[in-house]
Order: C-alpha cells, then sequence, then structure tokens
C-alpha cells in the first residue's frame, strides 16, 4: 500500500527565515504526492501536487515542494516563513483502490509548523 | 460559495447513543469521503462515494454507515457510539476521476462520546 511519512511533530522557525516540513513516500509505481494545509478550526486545503515533470513543484501562499526521487521526498519549502503561516501541515500520497480504480488520498500524521514573531 | 457543508459542528454522545453526520456540496462533486482525524494518526479515511449510488469502506469502517443520498448529501451514521470513536470527524468531495486528487474538506465536526 502507498503511505507517506512525516517524521516530525512539530517544526518551529523564526518569521523571515526559511522553513522545510518533511516528509518521505513510500509508492509502488510512480508517486502523485500532495501537500494540504489545516488552520485552526477549519478543514484542510490543498496546496499543491506533483504528478510529473519538474521536480520543484509551486503552489498556494508562496509555497514549493521538491520531489526528490532518490531519496523517496517531497519536502514543503518557503523562502520566507509569515507568522500566519503556523498551521497543520499534511503530506498525502494517491492510492489507487480496488474499486474500479478509484483513487484515493492516504494522509500521513501531520506537522505542525509554529512561526513566532 | 458554501463548498462543503458539515452539520453539526459539536456534538456530545453518551455511550450507546446514536447520531447522523449530515454534509453537503454544492458544486457538483462526485465523489465524497468522509475522514476522522485523531492526534498523533492524521486522516483516516472511514468511508467514501465514489459516485451517486455508491459507497465504499475505507480504512477504519467498523461502527459506522453510510448513506449517499443524493450527489449532494454523504451521511456518516453512528449506530451505537463508543468512546473510542471520539474524534474530529470531517466531510470532503472531489470532482472523481482524474481530478480525484484535490479535496475539498468541510470544517469539521468535533464528536465526544461519554
Amino acid at each position: 500500500a502507498q503511505s507517506v511519512a512525516q517524521p516530525e511533530d512539530q517544526v518551529n522557525v523564526a518569521e523571515g527565515n526559511p522553513l522545510t516540513v518533511k516528509c518521505t513516500y513510500s509508492v509502488s509505481g510512480n508517486p502523485y504526492l500532495f501537500w494540504y494545509v489545516q488552520y485552526p478550526n477549519r478543514g484542510l486545503q490543498f496546496l499543491l501536487k506533483y504528478i510529473t515533470g519538474d521536480n520543484l513543484v509551486k503552489g498556494s501562499y508562496g509555497f514549493e515542494a521538491e520531489f526528490n526521487k532518490s531519496q523517496t521526498s517531497f519536502h514543503l519549502k518557503k523562502p520566507s516563513a509569515l507568522v500566519s503561516d503556523s498551521a497543520l501541515y499534511f503530506c498525502a500520497v494517491r492510492d489507487i483502490g480496488v474499486d474500479k480504480g478509484f483513487q484515493k488520498l492516504v494522509f500521513g500524521t501531520g506537522t505542525r509548523l509554529l512561526v513566532s514573531p | 460559495n458554501a463548498g462543503v457543508t458539515q452539520t453539526p459542528k459539536f456534538q456530545v454522545l453518551k455511550t450507546g447513543q446514536s447520531m447522523t453526520l449530515q454534509c453537503a456540496q454544492d458544486m457538483n462533486h462526485n465523489s465524497m469521503y468522509w475522514y476522522r482525524q485523531d492526534p498523533g494518526m492524521g486522516l483516516r479515511l472511514i468511508y467514501y462515494s465514489a459516485s451517486e449510488g455508491t459507497t465504499d469502506k475505507g480504512e477504519v469502517p467498523n461502527g459506522y454507515n453510510v448513506s449517499r443520498l443524493n450527489k449532494r448529501e454523504f451521511s456518516l451514521r453512528l449506530e451505537s457510539a463508543a468512546p473510542s470513536q471520539t474524534s474530529v470527524y470531517f466531510c470532503a468531495s472531489s470532482e472523481g476521476g482524474r481530478r480525484n486528487e484535490k479535496l475539498f474538506f468541510g470544517s469539521g465536526t468535533q464528536l465526544s462520546v461519554l
């Protein structure tokens, strides 16, 4: 089965500094990878996805993610963090089910990002 | 744009009580999902509906039932609530087909079972 791992429960960074939230994946076949963000008391929101092509994927709110096949990683990055970026971030991978190939997402356990002023 | 609407936002149940969580989407999406979110475990899929008229079990279906009432609505029912079902529940929808990867989530239902 496809899976993703987020090794850090929490990441702390000062405002203005670059941030990285880590994700590694385990898949059979080509990986379809995603990042979602959850702000307090809200549902998850789509940030970006990697299907094929450039290893650096740009998404919403200035975030980007770097796909690295040799390290089976898909880390989320931002050059300059904002206090408003503080949220819970989830990495996800596409899982093709047995139901006529229906595609579902499998989420990681989440990483809390705390950006201090 | 309402997007995905869940009700109720909060609920407290006693062990053994039943309840239904309601979910509706106004984006004409084909696929709908129910997830639960628990600390340290991320989101786990309970049930999903690939299209109107179909439902399938996800990763953690025990103790739950679902109904895809029509294209817009997908409800989750707890027949006999247990403390282990204390969680935050999210409904989500997606276009379906090749566009399944982008899910749209509701704001969640916080459920406590005493």
